[in-house]
């Protein structure tokens, strides 16, 4: 079976400072994994995915993931956030048996000024 | 190129009801899922087709169905609708059935609120 725990349902950062947002997965198989982000009343929008080539993956908008078997993480980064980026990101695991589509809980990333 | 188009975007309905909601995917996208987003549950995978066939299916009773039209449109309907359909459903189109190389593009979803 395979599930995904977003460690944090909020994080707040100040502007200008490092984002980070912690994502775990569980899987029998190999896994692709992805991060999603939602704006206010808009749907999802695709930052990156891991499909088992490079481990760094980097994604629109200065983010960049490292998947890390050892630690079965996939976590989100930012060098500098920005206002702009508060909403809410989703991770998401998915494996090439069944395609099956499993998201996290969300994690509300809010930007202090 | 135009996005995943949704409609409709609000959408009140009374329980016992039945709605339909439709999804238009990105021109040459060939595969639409949908799924259910409550702040209690989260986001949860309802069933993806491809050409106008279901390949998968979540956890959802029967009273969820869904269909595909043979120029990739998607339908959606919630028969006897109960207080708790109240969501906000999401469409994604792929070029491809499943997500592990193409990802999806999603729509801005419909808000269903049953009352």
């Amino acid at each position: 079976a395979q599930s995904v725990t977003q460690l944090d349902s909020h994080v707040s950062v100040s502007e200008g400072t490092p984002v980070l947002l912690r994502c775990n997965y569980s899987s029998s198989y190999s896994p692709s994994l992805f991060w999603y982000v939602q704006h206010p009343n808009k749907g999802l929008q695709l930052l990156l995915k891991y499909t088992s080539a490079a481990t760094l993956v980097k994604g629109i908008n200065g983010f960049e993931a490292e998947f890390k078997k050892s630690e079965t993480s996939f976590h989100l980064t930012k060098p500098s956030a920005h206002m702009s980026d508060a909403a809410e990101y989703f991770c998401v695991v998915t494996t090439g048996r069944d395609d099956k589509i499993i998201f996290g809980k969300g994690t509300r990333l809010h930007i202090l000024p | 190129k135009a996005g995943v188009t949704q409609t409709p975007r609000y959408l009140i309905k009374t329980r016992g009801q039945q709605v339909t909601l439709s999804c238009s995917p990105i021109s040459g996208h060939r595969s639409v899922s949908w799924y259910q987003q409550t702040p209690g549950q989260g986001l949860q995978f309802l069933f993806e087709y491809f050409s106008e066939t279901q390949r998968n299916k979540g956890n959802f009773p029967g009273r969820f169905s869904g269909r595909q039209f043979s120029n990739s449109r998607s339908e959606m309907n919630v028969s006897t609708l109960e207080l708790g359909d109240s969501a906000l459903y999401l469409c994604a189109s792929s070029l491809d059935v499943g997500t592990t190389n193409y990802g999806y593009t999603f729509g801005s979803g419909t808000r269903l609120t049953v009352v």
